[in-house]
């Protein structure tokens, strides 16, 4: 079946430290992938999407690239803030009408100034 | 547009009580789902509804009922709580279409004594 899986957490980065959270997938046909951020005693909000193979999403200086080759959908930021601090979730819904959006597990990201 | 919504915010029970947490969505989606979030677990899928009068079982369905009569609302009823059932639930939504972004609610918090 469909899943993710993400790399351990917690990540502890210092302000304006390079950021990588590693995702990778296992789908049938072509998936769409998603990064999803959950700030502390909030609910889940969209980060960025690809829906299809080398689509590149992009938002708040976060970016991700949806590499079919590797099965992979890494997510990376240039330079964290504190403000970035949050559980990041990778997650996927295969390519038909209706299907769930699966989970990996998240990631903790704390951002000290 | 309210966005989802979830009621209430924080609950707790005693191990068989029964309740029903309350979701809606302004937003016409025709795709709902409720997952909960445990830690070290990410989130689950318990059920989900493509339609009025549509529902199906996620990864963790075992003790939780759903019904979908009105686009707008899909409850989950705990019919019997246990203490296994300690977590934070969420509702999404979003249109039926595999690519389409999922809009989260704010999460219930339920404590199961």
């Amino acid at each position: 079946g469909n899943s993710v899986t993400q790399m351990e957490g917690p990540v502890t980065l210092s302000e304006e430290a390079f950021l990588t959270i590693n995702c990778t997938y296992t789908a049938t046909g072509y998936p769409s992938l998603f990064w999803y951020v959950q700030y502390p005693g909030e609910g889940l909000q969209l980060l960025l999407k690809a829906t299809k193979a080398d689509d590149k999403g992009s938002n708040k200086g976060f970016e991700a690239t949806y590499r079919k080759e590797t099965t992979s959908f890494h997510l990376e930021k240039g330079s964290v803030q504190v403000s970035d601090s949050a559980v990041y979730f990778c997650a996927l819904t295969s390519n038909q009408a209706g299907t769930a959006l699966i989970f990996g597990k998240g990631t903790t990201l704390s951002v000290s100034s | 547009n309210a966005g989802v919504t979830q009621t209430p915010k924080f609950q707790v029970l005693k191990t068989g009580q029964s309740m029903t947490l309350q979701c809606a969505q302004d937003m016409n989606h025709e795709y709902m789902s409720w997952y909960r979030q445990d830690p070290g677990m990410g989130l689950r899928l318990i059920h989900y509804s493509v339609g009025a009068g549509i529902t199906d079982q996620g990864e963790v369905p075992n003790g939780y009922n759903v019904s979908r009569s009105t686009t707008e609302d899909f409850p989950l009823r705990l019919l019997s709580a246990a203490p296994s059932q300690t977590s934070v639930y969420f509702c999404a939504s979003r249109a039926l279409a595999y690519q389409e972004t999922q809009y989260f609610g704010p999460g219930t918090r339920l404590l199961v004594l």
